[in-house]
């Protein structure tokens, strides 16, 4: 089976643009979330989606992300107008149903704003 | 607030020896707890989970982890080191009352030498 896809795996944008990176889940997985990483830091929760509805949005950082996923499928997370220190790898996750299941991530999406 | 630490930013050992990459973790409540390893220009793999029972764990590519409830840790441990092991060790806990939200810590690089 595939497994999660994330597109565009790396992005080059100025501050005060737009970028939108998008990512596939598991056919099947009713919950996918967005994840963050900073050189070095941790990888930091910023929402939890089941199907096409927000379960956890606490992590999102301010109001220049939007996330969204249509009908339950592939999920967008738009950040407008980017800041400098929105750079980082943007990991997407999605899992299966069960609150003990292990989650499967995409390669990531680096983003870096100049 | 819930929390992961793994103290070492990175981990040194002969190939051969035996390994152990350290995770504490601070959750309000019994945590599902797992570890993940990240290749380069790759996503994070699911390698081992807790959930419940046997303290001693055992996962993939030969890898185990060790369950303490009274130090709140979750090291993970392998008897003979393989160069193929090098690579980016996530630990990760979900609060079992707290939803299905995932928090990782900040990583631990595992150098093996030949």
């Amino acid at each position: 089976e595939a497994g999660v896809t994330q597109f565009p795996s790396h992005s080059v944008i100025e501050k005060g643009q737009t970028v939108t990176l998008r990512c596939d889940p598991i056919s099947g997985h009713d919950n996918l979330y967005w994840y963050r990483r900073v050189m070095g830091k941790e990888i930091k929760f910023l929402l939890h989606f089941v199907k096409e509805s927000k379960q956890d949005e606490s992590g999102m950082p301010n109001n220049r992300f939007l996330a969204e996923r249509t009908g339950g499928t592939y999920s967008t997370l738009k950040v407008q107008p980017a800041e400098l220190e929105d750079s980082g790898v943007y990991f997407c996750a999605s899992q299966g149903q069960g609150l003990t299941g292990e989650l499967f991530f995409g390669e990531g999406s680096r983003l870096t704003v100049l | 607030a819930q929390s992961v630490a793994q103290p070492e930013d990175q981990v040194n050992v002969a190939e051969g020896n035996p390994l152990t990459v350290k995770c504490t973790y601070s959750v309000s409540g019994n945590p599902y707890l797992f570890w993940y390893v990240q290749y380069p220009n790759r996503g994070l793999q699911f390698l081992l989970k807790y959930i419940t029972g046997d303290n001693l764990v055992k996962g993939s590519y030969g890898f185990e982890a060790e369950f303490n409830k009274s130090q709140t840790s979750f090291h993970l441990k392998k008897p003979s080191a393989l160069v193929s092991d090098s690579a980016l060790y996530f630990c990760a806990v979900r609060d079992r009352t707290g939803g299905f939200k995932t928090i990782f810590g900040a990583g631990t690089r595992l150098f093996v030498k030949a």
